[in-house]
C-alpha cells in the first residue's frame, strides 16, 4: 500500500489557474475511476472537493475540475481565490489483491 | 444535518490500548460504509480501516493490520476503533469518515480525536 505521488507545493496568483497531479499505478488510479480530492485548512477536517475523478459534490464551485490520464489524475483550480489556499490530497481506491484506499502525500497550495 | 463526532483519544504508553468512538447523526448509519483515516502531526492523510454497512466486512491498512479492530453498533449510530499494541508512530488525529455512493468518496468527516502514544 504505497502512497500516491503529489507535488509538495504549487502556487498561483488570484485569478490564475493551477493544476495538481496525482500519480499512482494500474492497481489504483489507473485501474479505477474512483479518484477523489480533498481540501484541508489548518486545524480543520478534510473537505471533499471532487469524487469519481470529475464529479463535484453540491456546494463546490465549478472552478474545481478533475481529469485522469492513465495512472495520473489531476485537479485544476481556475480563477484562483485567496480562500483556495490550503493543503490538497488526492485519494484512490486500490485493489492489488485486497481492497484498500490510498492517499497522496498532499500538496500545499499558496495563493500569492 | 450530517454530523460525525469522534471521542476517546488521549495519551497512552507504547504497547497500550485505546478505543475510539464516532457518533453519527443526521443519516441512517446502516446504509453507509464507514472509514477511519488518521493524520500524524504535520503529515498527510493515511487510510486506516473500513467497515461495510452492517459490519460484516472489515478492511485494514498494512500498518495497523492485526492490531486495530473496527466495529459498529448501528442501533446506537456509532462506529468504533479498538487500537491495541499501540506504537509511537500511531500518534495523530483520527477521523471517522462516511463513504458516499462511490468507493473512496469520503463525503463527510468528523472533527477528529487526537491520539498520542508516548512514554
Amino acid at each position: 500500500q504505497s502512497a500516491l505521488t503529489q507535488p509538495a507545493s504549487v502556487s498561483g496568483s488570484p485569478g490564475q489557474s493551477i493544476t495538481i497531479s496525482c500519480t499512482g499505478t494500474s492497481s489504483d488510479v489507473g485501474g479505477y475511476n474512483y479518484v477523489s480530492w480533498y481540501q484541508q485548512h489548518p486545524g480543520k477536517a478534510p473537505k471533499l472537493m471532487l469524487y469519481a475523478v470529475t464529479d463535484r459534490p453540491s456546494g463546490v464551485p465549478d472552478r474545481f475540475s478533475g481529469s485522469k490520464s492513465g495512472s495520473t489524475a489531476s485537479l485544476t483550480i481556475s480563477g484562483l481565490q485567496a480562500e483556495d489556499e490550503g493543503d490538497y490530497y488526492c485519494s484512490s481506491y486500490s485493489n492489488s489483491g485486497t481492497p484498500a484506499w490510498l492517499f497522496g502525500g498532499g500538496t500545499k497550495l499558496t495563493v500569492l | 444535518d450530517v454530523q460525525l463526532v469522534e471521542s476517546g483519544g488521549g495519551l497512552v504508553q507504547p504497547g497500550g490500548s485505546l478505543r475510539l468512538s464516532c457518533a453519527a447523526s443526521g443519516f441512517t448509519l446502516n446504509t453507509y460504509k464507514m472509514h477511519w483515516v488518521r493524520q500524524a502531526p504535520g503529515r498527510g492523510l493515511e487510510w486506516v480501516s473500513h467497515s461495510s454497512e452492517i459490519g460484516a466486512n472489515a478492511l485494514y491498512g498494512d500498518s495497523v493490520k492485526g492490531r486495530f479492530t473496527i466495529s459498529r453498533d448501528n442501533a446506537r449510530n456509532s462506529l468504533f476503533l479498538q487500537m491495541n499494541s499501540l506504537r509511537v508512530e500511531d500518534s495523530g488525529v483520527y477521523y471517522c469518515a462516511r463513504e458516499g455512493g462511490v468507493p473512496g468518496d469520503f463525503d463527510w468527516w468528523g472533527q477528529g480525536t487526537l491520539v498520542t502514544v508516548s512514554s
